[in-house]
């Protein structure tokens, strides 16, 4: 069972412009939403992380926007750079459920110069 | 502060064998977690170790299994290898049970022949 569907599996976006990738999740126990990067050869890191309590957080590049009621999150990354350029997953997790996340399948992004 | 370091890197074994990784979380933390991660499943779930007991398991067979040390270390063990068992597997560490940011290890990347 898909808990958290991401989308599109893979993105190419030109230098400076706006990267969207979209999630969408089914249990409503969930109460944190992180966003991990991963570089190849290198385990995923924390980007930038919400809880379903505020709708929008921003640092600096990155702002997550979250709907609640739709069970949709997603991550925007403004004037992306080739540096950005890494597979991007977003996560769900339980707090006072240890530390279990539940991932999507992830969003390869390319920027181009 | 030194990261989380998971040996080996990189790992070979034949079909039927059995394997074990390691896992040395950032000093303090208590809690490590096990993902398996492959180009068709994504990042999922294995098991949580906390303060040397395992807290939380996810939907993997029996030949999978995990330890903790009391040093907060901790080991996976795979037995009877098959070829899908072939995935990077990451490690990832949270300073206690209500701690939401995991950092994750760089992974050992295991291949069955």
């Amino acid at each position: 069972q898909q808990q958290v569907k991401q989308s599109p599996q893979s993105l190419i976006v030109q230098k400076g412009g706006i990267s969207i990738i979209n999630c969408a999740y089914e249990n409503t126990a969930f109460d944190y939403f992180p966003w991990y990067q991963q570089f190849p050869g290198k385990g995923p890191a924390l980007l930038i992380a919400i809880r379903p309590d505020v709708s929008e957080k921003k640092e600096g590049r990155f702002t997550i926007s979250f709907n609640k009621s739709a069970k949709q999150f997603s991550l925007h990354i403004m004037d992306s750079q080739p540096g950005d350029s890494a597979t991007y997953f977003c996560a769900a997790f339980i707090t006072g459920g240890g530390n279990k996340l539940t991932f999507g399948t992830g969003t390869q992004l390319k920027v181009e110069l | 502060k030194a990261g989380v370091t998971q040996t080996p890197r990189y790992l070979i074994k034949t079909r039927g064998q059995q394997v074990t990784l390691s896992c040395s979380p950032i000093s303090g933390h208590r809690s490590v977690s096990w993902y398996q991660q492959t180009p068709g499943q994504g990042l999922q779930f294995l098991f949580e170790y906390f303060s040397e007991t395992q807290r939380n398991k996810g939907n993997f067979p029996g030949r999978f299994s995990g330890r903790q040390f009391s040093n907060s270390r901790s080991e996976m063990n795979v037995s009877t290898l098959e070829l899908g068992d072939s995935a990077l597997y990451l490690c990832a560490s949270s300073s206690d049970g209500a701690n939401t940011e995991a950092f994750f290890g760089q992974g050992t990347r295991l291949t069955v022949v």
